[in-house]
């Protein structure tokens, strides 16, 4: 149980263009979602704090314009990054809670690695 | 500000040795403390979490670690690795309702 799908996994694209990522929590409903930045051998960063239904909770640094995100259902939330850019690439990772104290324990996808040429 | 710290970066060792992996936090409030693995190639895997309670706290595949508060310290122990032990183990505290996770360390077990 508790299984969250990330979809892609890898994906490439030209300067410039959008890239969506999704985040499904396919066997519990997700109040909360996060999404995470992990730069090689580096810790995972919390971007944004996703909430169903309301605007996204961001982290100091995170420009909102550049990553939209989306908490359309209880079982999705999307990132989308908008325009991107060389800079931009980095392996993306979101999970997913189905509430309780501290919206703990969480439960990761298998992440994006995002690479932009 | 919240901010987790792992002392190791980098851990070789060989099968049947102990494991010790560090980890230091800080934070003003109740805290939940987690330890996270990741396997070679697949997504992060809860080992264990402390929320309250017995201070020592038991996880997966032999896994334990030990809340002292004192310390502000929740190092991650295990008797005998594996080489199947192999993998980045990340430190994490949770407040605010959100998850801040130390630098990891890489754990490589010889045969």
């Amino acid at each position: 149980g508790a299984v969250v799908s990330q979809h892609p996994s890898w994906v490439i694209c030209k300067s410039g263009t959008s890239v969506k990522i999704e985040c499904r929590s396919l066997d519990f409903q997700a109040t909360t979602m996060f999404w995470y930045r992990q730069f090689p051998k580096q810790s995972l960063m919390l971007m944004a704090t996703s909430n169903e239904g309301s605007k996204a909770t961001y982290e100091q640094g995170v420009e909102k314009d550049k990553f939209l995100i989306n908490h359309a259902s209880l079982t999705l939330s999307t990132l989308t990054v908008t325009s991107a850019h060389p800079e931009d690439s980095s392996f993306y990772i979101c999970s997913a809670s189905p509430g309780g104290v501290g919206n703990q324990p969480q439960h990761f996808g298998d992440g994006t690695r995002l690479s932009i040429l | 500000a919240q901010s987790v710290s792992q002392h190791n970066h980098h851990v070789i060792l060989s099968e049947a040795a102990s494991l010790e992996l560090g980890c230091n936090y800080s934070y003003g409030g109740t805290v939940n403390l987690f330890w996270y693995v990741q396997y070679p190639g697949q997504h992060l895997q809860l080992l264990l979490k402390y929320f309250s309670g017995d201070p020592l706290v038991k996880g997966i595949k032999g896994f334990e670690a030990e809340f002292i508060k004192s310390k502000f310290s929740f190092n991650l122990r295990k008797p005998s690795v594996q080489w199947s032990d192999t993998a980045e183990y990340f430190c994490a505290v949770s407040g605010y309702n959100k998850l801040i996770f130390g630098a990891g360390t890489r754990l490589a077990v010889h045969p």
